[in-house]
């Protein structure tokens, strides 16, 4: 029972257009999105996240955006740079016996055409 | 210096063997934690400890045991290794504040012939 999905297993974007990946979720309890950025020969590292009480945040290039309703977010970024090759995790997290209970997507992995 | 080491980088065992992952970490989180990476399956928990005398199973702990040494370390033992325990294994740790972000070491590449 996959509870986060990420359906695009590889994505491909010219350098300087804009980079779109998408993650959708099953669990309404879910309180807190995260995307977690990973290179190769490394562990992920964190993005950015957004409380499931916002519809949108921002940081730099990189804004993520919920709809709750079609629980489904996306991560943009603007403009895409070759560095931002990279597997993106999407994560979300939700209370359970105290703590916050992260489920993590499978990742989309995003090559940045120079 | 790395906040979260992993040791060894990369193992090659064979079947049945016994073997020891360990994580330590300078973060100063008492939250530690064990995923394993396959690829499609994304990361997938296999244990977590808040403290020391705190381990608690994950969604995937059959054929894992965990030890928490110290605040600090965190070593994950594969009692008989099999085959299908080959993947990439990840520590990671956490404050426990807000939405609680992980910090994860650089992994572990364990093959099991």
């Amino acid at each position: 029972d996959q509870q986060v999905k990420q359906n695009s297993p590889s994505l491909s974007v010219q350098e300087g257009r804009i980079s779109i990946l998408n993650c959708d979720y099953t669990n309404s309890m879910f309180d807190y999105f995260l995307w977690y950025k990973k290179y190769p020969a490394e562990g992920p590292t964190f993005l950015i996240s957004i409380s499931s009480i916002k519809d949108k945040n921002e940081d730099g290039r990189f804004t993520v955006f919920l709809n709750k309703s079609a629980k489904h977010l996306s991560l943009h970024i603007v403009p895409s740079q070759p560095g931002d090759s990279a597997v993106y995790f999407c994560a979300a997290s939700a209370p359970a016996g105290g703590y916050q209970k992260v489920t993590f997507g499978t990742g989309t992995k995003l090559q940045v055409i120079p | 210096d790395a906040d979260v080491t992993q040791t060894p980088r990369n193992r090659i065992t064979k079947t049945g063997k016994r073997i020891m992952l360990e994580c330590s970490q300078t973060k100063g989180h008492d939250r530690m934690y064990w995923y394993r990476q396959d690829p499609g399956l994304g990361l997938r928990l296999i244990y977590y400890s808040f403290d020391v005398k705190d381990i608690n199973k994950g969604e995937i702990s059959d054929g894992y045991s965990v030890s928490r040494q110290a605040q600090a370390k965190f070593s994950l033992s594969l009692e008989s290794a099999i085959p299908n325990q080959t993947a990439l294994y990840f520590c990671a740790t956490s404050d426990g504040q807000g939405w609680d972000e992980q910090f994860f070491g650089p992994g572990t590449r364990l093959t099991v012939l």
